[in-house]
């Protein structure tokens, strides 16, 4: 089974520290997403990458940024949290011709709190 | 641009009651459809798709059609059960975007 792993459920941090949010998966995927969940909004697209040391603009980039050094790897950071980044974050990854599928495995999501 | 639309939640069945979670979309060319679940304290997981207009997509007693002409790709099941209890999403993909949308999502809590 293909497995999505994000290295923290939960986060509390303080207004203004830099975050960082790690995820991992384990089937050679080409593809890898970070959204951001909350009530009433659905999931909305933050980053993707397409490719190692690739990224392109979600719906929603301002006020974060990403790295992808390995394929395995898609880190999403927050440069500076503020309270309304407090949210539920999913990554997601995806073959690269998943476009023919729209298969995303999903990993179980970081709650983080900004104070 | 993409957009779906699901209707809001909560909604709140009696097990065995039979299921309908609308969602309609507006898309340019030919996107294919998807419903995803999302059980509690999970990551979502595909729950059915569907890639051409009529077709359907059906899983673990889910269906549902893609309606071209109402641009609808509505979840129904005939007798659910507490453990569907979920936030379940509807998405489209189209090829333009090389991405999924999603809609908002619609709570389901199943009661004994």
């Amino acid at each position: 089974d293909v497995k999505v792993t994000q290295s923290s459920r939960y986060l509390v941090k303080r207004t203004g520290e830099k975050v960082f949010l790690e995820c991992v998966q384990d089937m050679d995927h080409e593809n890898m997403f970070w959204y951001r969940q909350d009530p009433g909004l659905g999931l909305r697209l933050i980053y993707f990458s397409y490719d190692v040391k690739m990224k392109e603009k979600g719906d929603i980039p301002e006020g974060y940024s990403v790295s992808r050094e390995k394929k395995e790897r898609f880190s999403l950071i927050l440069e500076s949290a503020s309270t309304n980044q407090t949210s539920m974050y999913l990554c997601a990854s995806s073959l690269r011709l998943a476009g023919r599928t729209g298969e995303l495995f999903f990993g179980e999501g970081s709650r983080l709190t900004v104070l | 641009g993409n957009s779906v639309t699901q209707m809001e939640g909560p909604v709140t069945l009696s097990e065995e009651a039979f299921l309908t979670i609308n969602c309609t979309y507006t898309a340019t060319g030919y996107p294919s459809l998807f419903w995803y679940v999302q059980y509690p304290g999970e990551g979502l997981q595909l729950l059915l798709k569907a890639t051409k207009a009529d077709d359907k997509g059906s899983n673990k007693g889910f269906e549902a059609t893609y309606r071209k002409e109402t641009t609808s790709f509505h979840l129904e099941k005939g007798s659910v059960q507490v453990s569907d209890s979920a936030v379940y999403f509807c998405a489209l993909f189209n090829n333009a975007g090389n991405m999924l949308t999603f809609g908002g999502g619609t709570r389901l809590m199943v009661k004994p």
